[in-house]
């Protein structure tokens, strides 16, 4: 069937070290894959997309990782800040639908 | 400002009780979605349209009915609302062709007793 889950749903990291977040997904045919970031108190906020014809993609600060091998997907913070601190969902997209993981909190130690 | 807006932000009523909840974006989107958000359960969507007086279920539409009679509004009914419809609601609208790029309301917290 389809579903997207996570291998952990809490993470804590250093302040300014790297933090990586993990998505397992079953849905060979999503067309994308997207993270989100929802903070406390508000709405997710699309972070970074990969079409499903990549293995890997940048942003500012950000990078995700596909491995279609193993239906695995990543996202990779540099640097982490305190801002950071939030809620982290993967998502699959297709046929104008979004189906999301359950996310992953990311905490910052100092 | 480019957003989505909800309202009322939060609600607690009782069971039975009709009730709206409220969405509008100023992005001139055509795509829009409700989702609702439980813990461990995260963000299932309830309906979605892709334009003016097109509407469709999403996974959990059981319960809830919407409309779409203007391309910024999109409000979300609950004809005899139940306690298990209390949840975290979000509205999110997007371009067509970029469902992934999704903008999201400030979420509307829903308790009915």
């Amino acid at each position: 069937g389809e579903s997207v889950g996570l291998h952990l749903p809490t993470l804590s990291v250093q302040e300014g070290d790297n933090s990586i977040i993990n998505c397992a997904y079953s849905n060979s045919a999503s067309d994308y894959f997207i993270w989100y970031k929802q903070e406390s108190g508000k709405g997710p906020q699309f972070i970074i997309d990969i079409r499903s014809n990549m293995d890997k993609r940048q942003g500012q600060r950000v990078t995700v990782l596909l491995n279609k091998t193993v239906k695995h997907l990543s996202l990779q913070i540099a640097a982490t800040q305190p801002g950071d601190s939030a809620v982290y969902f993967c998502a699959e997209s297709g046929a104008q639908k979004l189906v999301f993981g359950q996310g992953t909190r990311l905490t910052i130690n100092p | 400002e480019a957003q989505v807006t909800q309202n009322p932000r939060y609600l607690i009523t009782v069971t039975g009780k009709k009730l709206t909840v409220t969405c509008s974006q100023n992005m001139n989107h055509e795509y829009m979605s409700w989702y609702r958000q439980d813990p461990g359960l995260g963000l299932r969507q309830i309906y979605y349209s892709m334009n003016v007086e097109v509407t469709d279920k999403g996974d959990v539409p059981e319960g809830y009915k919407v409309s779409r009679k203007e391309k910024r509004n999109f409000p979300l009914i609950l004809e005899s609302p139940s306690p298990n419809q209390t949840s975290l609601y979000f509205c999110a609208s997007n371009l067509p062709g970029t469902s992934y790029e999704q903008y999201f309301g400030p979420g509307t917290r829903l308790t009915v007793t």
